[in-house]
């Protein structure tokens, strides 16, 4: 069985500084992983995805995250916050096949603070 | 913002009622899901559509149903409500079913059954 752990619940940085949001996963095949973000009141937007290409991943908006397999781990790192990343951030682990859809499972979310 | 729009914004119903929520995908694209996100939790994978036929399902009773149109539309129906459906819910549109695919979120609808 597949699954998310995002190790902070709550992260608060100040603006300029860097932001690293922390996602271990467990996964039975080799995954595909994802970060959403999703702001106040609104839906969520996809920042970035691997999917067994290059292990260095960057999104948008100057966020990047790195597959670690021997770590289970794809963290989200930022080189300096802005206050416009204030936001929940998902790590999302899914089933590669790509044909059993319920096997898309979300983090249960790190809310991001940025203090000016 | 994306092309998926949802209706209704906000809903409040009373336990046992039955509830349909509407999902509009974006365009060009064929694949709808649906997904619950409880308060202070990641959402929910429920279940997904394509080209109007259930293509998987999360773990979630029968009385959670849906429906896509041939313009690719979406309902999502929730019969016998409990005070536990209280949620976001969010659909989510994309071009194929393949999950390396970036799926399209709308900004959900907030349910409250009391």
């Amino acid at each position: 069985a597949q699954s998310v752990t995002q190790l902070d619940s709550h992260v608060s940085v100040s603006e300029g500084t860097p932001v690293l949001l922390r996602c271990n996963y467990s996964s039975s095949y080799s995954p595909s992983l994802f970060w959403y973000v999703q702001h106040p009141n609104k839906g969520l937007q996809l920042l970035l995805k691997y999917t067994s290409a290059a292990t260095l991943v960057k999104g948008i908006n100057g966020f990047e995250a790195e597959f670690k397999k021997s770590e289970t781990s794809f963290h989200l790192t930022k080189p300096s916050a802005h206050m416009s990343d204030a936001a929940e951030y998902f790590c999302v682990v899914s089933d590669p096949s790509g044909t059993s859809y319920d096997k898309v499972i979300f983090g249960p979310g790190t809310s991001l603070s940025v203090i000016p | 913002e994306t092309g998926v729009t949802q209706s209704p914004t906000h809903l409040i119903k009373t336990r046992g009622q039955q509830v349909t929520l509407r999902c509009s995908s974006q365009s060009g694209h064929n694949t709808v899901s649906w997904y619950q996100q409880a308060l202070g939790q990641g959402p929910q994978f429920i279940f997904q559509y394509y080209r109007e036929e259930e293509n998987g399902r999360g773990n979630f009773p029968p009385r959670f149903s849906g429906l896509q149109f041939p313009n690719y539309s979406s309902e999502l129906n929730v019969n016998a409500l409990e005070l536990d459906d209280s949620a976001l819910y969010l659909c989510a549109s994309s071009p194929t079913t393949g999950m390396n695919t970036e799926a399209f979120f709308g900004q959900g609808t907030r349910l409250t059954v009391v």
